[in-house]
């Protein structure tokens, strides 16, 4: 099992819809996620991390954390053209015996928003 | 300049060559990392640097080497490298290294995109 998992998509939305973009991870004892941003030929960039369970809205952008079911999403409401890009999921991974936490990437998924 | 600049943004070379790629931060972070991107692959985290030293050595081969002679710079060595080390080299950097009482968030630099021919 992938320790960290996205749809690789695309996924389609109109504009104006909302876009749901989901990431599962497979260590129980993550305490940390975070949803980047990646436009083609750019660097990730974050949109926002979420730490306890249930949502967290920053404008137009609500993370969703269910740590119970090992799943955080991301929903973008009123999409617009300008956020089609692809979505990293990240959570931070028990290092084991190194004693740190790694951040570990899912492989994204892109988002295609339709004018 | 602002953020985490990388230089250079493109490195075309052979497999017998030798360069680096450079990162600065601007940020005052204590933790600069880097990672490689592939397509269709995720982020895979290649090395970490705390305050100057290393503290992650993600089972990268040898042919390539870092370098952190302080806080706001990062290099990575390359030396005869293989077509499949072709990829985007990302560079990172954070307030602090990530340990178990927390995590911090990653600022990118653009990336320097590197062919080997």
């Amino acid at each position: 099992q992938k320790e960290v998992e996205q749809n690789s998509g695309p996924l389609s939305v109109p504009e104006g819809a909302i876009a749901s973009l989901n990431c599962t991870y497979s260590d129980r004892g993550s305490q940390s996620f975070f949803w980047y941003r990646q436009y083609s030929g750019k660097s990730p960039e974050l949109i926002m991390f979420i730490y306890s369970n249930g949502d967290k809205e920053d404008g137009r952008f609500t993370a969703q954390l269910n740590k119970a079911s090992q799943y955080v999403s991301l929903l973008i409401r009123d999409s617009q053209p300008s956020d089609s890009a692809t979505y990293l999921c990240a959570v931070n991974i028990d290092g084991g015996n190194t004693g740190f936490q790694k951040l570990v990437f899912g492989t994204g998924t892109r988002l295609l928003v339709s004018p | 300049e602002t953020g985490v600049t990388q230089t250079p943004r493109h490195l075309v070379m052979g497999m017998t060559n030798k360069k680096s790629l450079k990162c600065e931060q601007h940020l005052g972070h204590n933790a600069m990392y880097w990672y490689k991107q592939s397509a269709k692959k995720p982020l895979e985290l290649m090395f970490v640097y705390s305050l100057e030293e290393r503290v992650e050595n993600n089972s990268v081969p040898s042919r390539f080497s870092p370098e952190c002679p302080n806080s706001s710079h990062l290099f990575l060595h390359l030396h005869t490298l293989q077509p499949e080390d072709s990829a985007l080299y990302l560079c990172a950097s954070s307030q602090e290294f990530m340990t178990g009482s927390g995590a911090n968030v990653l600022t990118f630099g653009a990336g320097s995109r590197l062919t080997v021919l």
